[in-house]
C-alpha cells in the first residue's frame, strides 16, 4: 500500500522568501512522485515529477524537488516566492509499472504569500 | 501534449435531480479513466476506475448506484450523480493514464453544488 503525508496544511511565506513544502511517502515498491498545484476552482496542474534518474527535479515556475529515498521524502522548494504562487499544492505517488494509473494524493498544503 | 477535457466546469442542481459529468481524451485513446472526488479542504480521493467496454471498478465506500460511470468509447467516460443531495456537493475530477509509464492527465474538474 502507498500513502502520502504533507506536513502543514497551511504554509505562509513572505513574497521573496523561500518556499518549502514537505512531502513524505510510504511505498513498498519504487515510487513515482509528483507535485501538482491547484488554483481556486481549477483542476490540477503538474509542477514536476520524479520517475527515475536524477533525484533533483526541476519543474515549472521555478519550483524544484529532491527525491531522498533514505528519508522517503520529496519536498518542494522555490527560492523566492511570488504572489502568484498562492495555491493548493498536492504531493502524489504512484509506482513503477502502474503506467500512470491511479494516484495516491497527500492531503494538500495551502500556500499563502504575504506582501 | 495529451489533453483531457472535462465538462461542465461548474454545475448547480436541485436536490433529487441527476447530473452528468463528461471526461474526454481529446487526442488519444483512453481505455481507462479515473474519477476522483475532492471534499472541501481535503485531498483527492479515488472514487472509481472506468474501463472502456466493461463495468467500472469502485473504491470501497463509494455507492455504485449513486455514482454511475459509463465508458462507452475510447475517448469518453461519464460520471452521473443520481438523485443528488447537498452532501454530494464537491469537486470531481477525472484523469487518464499517459502514454507509457508516465503521469496521468487530469481534466479541469467539475464543481458540483446541490441546493
Amino acid at each position: 500500500a502507498q500513502s502520502v503525508t504533507q506536513l502543514g496544511s497551511h504554509v505562509s511565506v513572505s513574497e521573496g522568501a523561500l518556499v518549502l513544502l514537505r512531502c513524505n511517502y510510504s511505498s513498498s515498491v519504487p515510487p513515482y512522485l509528483f507535485w501538482y498545484v491547484q488554483y481556486p476552482n481549477q483542476g490540477l496542474q503538474l509542477l514536476l515529477k520524479y520517475t527515475t534518474g536524477a533525484t533533483l527535479v526541476k519543474g515549472i515556475n521555478g519550483f524544484e524537488a529532491e527525491f531522498k529515498k533514505s528519508e522517503t521524502s520529496f519536498h518542494l522548494t522555490k527560492p523566492s516566492a511570488h504572489m502568484s504562487d498562492a495555491a493548493e499544492y498536492f504531493c502524489a505517488v504512484t509506482f513503477t509499472g502502474n503506467y500512470g494509473q491511479n494516484f495516491v494524493f497527500g492531503p494538500g498544503t495551502r500556500l499563502s504569500v504575504l506582501p | 501534449g495529451a489533453v483531457v477535457s472535462q465538462h461542465p466546469s461548474r454545475v448547480i442542481c436541485k436536490s433529487g435531480t441527476s447530473v452528468k459529468i463528461e471526461c474526454r481524451s481529446l487526442d488519444f485513446q483512453a481505455t481507462t479513466m479515473f474519477w476522483y472526488r475532492q471534499f472541501p479542504k481535503k485531498s483527492l480521493m479515488l472514487m472509481a476506475t472506468s474501463n472502456e467496454g466493461s463495468k467500472a471498478t469502485y473504491e470501497q465506500g463509494v455507492e455504485k448506484d449513486k455514482f454511475l460511470i459509463n465508458h462507452a468509447s475510447l475517448t469518453l467516460s461519464t460520471l452521473t450523480v443520481t438523485s443528488a443531495h447537498p452532501e454530494d456537493s464537491s469537486f470531481y475530477i477525472c484523469s487518464a493514464p499517459g502514454r507509457g509509464d508516465t503521469e496521468a492527465f487530469f481534466g479541469q474538474g467539475t464543481r458540483l453544488t446541490v441546493v
